[in-house]
Order: structure tokens, then C-alpha cells, then sequence
């Protein structure tokens, strides 16, 4: 299985700017895709995709979310961070059945 | 606009199998995508368990493969989760949730719901 490694926690001040990383122990890019995705959980709720394949911001998702990277090393930045990103962050990978996420990351405000 | 819901008995005893039904709205399963199940345990992992395709094929977590079955009925547009023996490891919420086909990021997601594991 393809294991996803991001760090538990993220505080950063409001308006500033957050970067979650989520690390690979393979490479998950195939023929120019990175198959690599993004999703937010804030508490009772649904997990919600923010990015797919690396790179692409999904629909209805402000621009102020991106992500970018391949091979074995992705980001997903948020500039600037608001109070309703407070949430725990994941990333996934489809590159090879099992499909994985990371342990997610907890983004608190200072 | 697509819609899923999950459903199903909130406890289960050790050793007795887990049931849960997603129903979908808003599209038909068998026009395309795959209709996963994937559940959160409590600390927050997350975990793919499988999916059943638009044609009825399937594709299951290894970790999972002799206790699991997914199957659908087309006629009710509804898809299910079993999950056999399960213990008190099995304890978590259950999302059913639809991913483009081959793919793999999951766009559309249930509420989730939550299932026990207990005497």
C-alpha cells in the first residue's frame, strides 16, 4: 500500500498563510497526472474535496485553496487563512488500489 | 443535484455483521462512476474499504477482502455494505461516497454514519 505521511498539526494567524504537506512512499504520478487529492473535515461533517490531481481546485472551492507537487511531495496552501478553515485536512491518493489517505492535518488558529 | 445517504443499525455486536445501505439521488448508479465505502475511525484515520462500479463489478480493500461484499439494487438505486466478524476495531463512521471512474478522488459524499461495535 501507498503510505501518506502528513503532519498531525498547523496553527497559524488569520490572514496569513497555511501549507499542509503530505509526503509519499511511492511515486503517485502516471502519464503527466499526479494522483493526488485534497479534502477538509470540520467536525460531524462530510469530508468535502477541495483539490483533485494535484493541481486542480474542485468546483464551488475559493481560490484562496491550491495545491501543487508530484511525484512524492505535495502542498496544499491556503492564502490567506480564515476562521472558517479551521478543519482537519487530508490528502488521498489514487494512483494504486488500495486507494490511501494521510492522517490528516489539524489546522488551528494563534 | 447528487445526493447519498447512508443507513443503518448505529450497533452491532462482536462477531455479527455490519449492514449499512447508501441510497442515492440525483443520478442513477449504473450511468457511470464508482459508489465506494470508506470510514473514519475515531483518532481520524481514514480507510477506503471498496467500491462497486457502474457495470456491477467490485474492488475491495485487501486488508478487508474475506469479510467484505458490496453490492447494489439497481431497481431502488441503492448500493450496501456488509462487513462479517466484525470487533470492536470496526467501530467508526460509515461513508458511502461516488469517485470518478478508475480515478479515485471522491467528489460526492454522505452524511456518514456512525457504527458501534459492542456487547
Amino acid at each position: 500500500d501507498i503510505v501518506l505521511t502528513q503532519s498531525p498539526a498547523l496553527a497559524v494567524s488569520l490572514g496569513q498563510r497555511a501549507t499542509i504537506s503530505c509526503k509519499t512512499n511511492q511515486n503517485v504520478d502516471y502519464y503527466g497526472n499526479s494522483y493526488m487529492h485534497w479534502y477538509q473535515q470540520k467536525p460531524g461533517q462530510q469530508p468535502k474535496l477541495l483539490i483533485y490531481l494535484a493541481s486542480n481546485l474542485a468546483s464551488g472551492i475559493p481560490a484562496r485553496f491550491s495545491g501543487r507537487g508530484s511525484g512524492t511531495d505535495f502542498t496544499l496552501t491556503i492564502d490567506p487563512v480564515e476562521a472558517d478553515d479551521t478543519a482537519t485536512y487530508y490528502c488521498q491518493q489514487s494512483r494504486n488500489l488500495p486507494w490511501t489517505f494521510g492522517g490528516g492535518t489539524k489546522l488551528e488558529l494563534k | 443535484e447528487i445526493q447519498l445517504q447512508e443507513s443503518g443499525p448505529g450497533l452491532v455486536k462482536p462477531s455479527q455483521s455490519l449492514s449499512l445501505t447508501c441510497s442515492v439521488t440525483g443520478y442513477t448508479i449504473t450511468s457511470g462512476y464508482d459508489w465506494s465505502w470508506i470510514r473514519k475511525f475515531p483518532g481520524n484515520k481514514m480507510e477506503w474499504m471498496g467500491y462497486i462500479s457502474y457495470s456491477g463489478s467490485t474492488n475491495y480493500n485487501p486488508s478487508l477482502k474475506s469479510r467484505i461484499s458490496i453490492t447494489r439494487d439497481t431497481s431502488k438505486n441503492q448500493f450496501f455494505l456488509q462487513l462479517n466478524s466484525v470487533t470492536t476495531e470496526d467501530t467508526a463512521t460509515y461513508y458511502c461516497a461516488r469517485s470518478a471512474a478508475a480515478i479515485g478522488w471522491f467528489a460526492y459524499w454522505g452524511q456518514g454514519t456512525l457504527v458501534t461495535v459492542s456487547s
